[in-house]
């Protein structure tokens, strides 16, 4: 039942983009993005729900596909403060899970 | 105003040994969530508190494992003659309503060693 990321690391330059899938066996009605740095607690990115529209947070956004119980998270102009471990995360029933987490780094 | 609160936010302990986790979350929020990180690896879903419901304690590891939360506030989670296996990072986490739609706010987590 956790929903599987792709890729499952990425190197970037600076100012370069990125996208960051997050697929799941079950029907979604709702997206949690959140990142992750080393030894520190996930951080909040945003939440995308069924019907709603596609949520931005300055240069990252992200989509959510119903009908393919997708979700993509994009990082444009990517700065150094984005690398950290990007993880999506969805509640299915009474359980919320976390994918399996796409590590990304930012070089200058 | 004051985020998530977690201790101990180290422990150490010998195999065998039961060892109790708090965690408060931030004030008036009805959701609460523990999840277990290991090291490198990912969030695993332990169990998730929302209001004054029975929670769905399926996502426990095992039955060593128990979780309370008491006047819909603090919340402490059990684990009963550890395994070395338990060590890792236990962290808390609590949103202002129901999980769909809102944001969790994690706590700084409890390391758990053990020996």
């Amino acid at each position: 039942q956790q929903p599987v990321q792709s890729p499952q690391a990425v190197i970037l330059r600076e100012g370069e983009d990125a996208v960051i899938n997050c697929s799941s066996s079950k029907a979604l009605y709702s997206v949690h993005w959140y990142r992750q740095k080393h030894g520190e607690a996930p951080v909040f990115l945003m939440i995308l729900l069924k019907g709603g529209e596609q949520k931005g947070h300055e240069k990252i956004s992200a989509s959510f596909n119903e009908k393919k119980q997708q979700s993509s998270l994009y990082l444009t102009a990517s700065q150094l403060s984005y690398s950290g471990t990007y993880f999506c995360g969805i509640l299915t029933g009474n359980q919320f899970y976390f994918g399996t987490g796409t590590s990304l780094t930012v070089i200058p | 105003g004051a985020g998530v609160s977690q201790s101990p936010s180290n422990k150490v302990t010998e195999k065998g040994k039961d060892v109790e986790l708090r965690c408060d979350p931030i004030s008036g929020h009805t959701a609460l969530y523990w999840y277990r990180q290991s090291l490198g690896q990912g969030l695993e879903f332990l169990i998730y508190f929302q209001g004054n419901s029975a929670p769905d304690k399926s996502g426990l590891p095992s039955d060593r494992f128990s979780a309370e939360r008491t006047g819909g506030s603090v919340s402490t989670l059990t684990i009963q003659r550890t395994q070395q296996e338990d060590s890792a990072v236990y962290l808390c986490a609590s949103s202002p309503g129901g999980a769909n739609g809102d944001t969790q706010y994690f706590g700084p987590g409890t390391r758990l060693t053990v020996l």
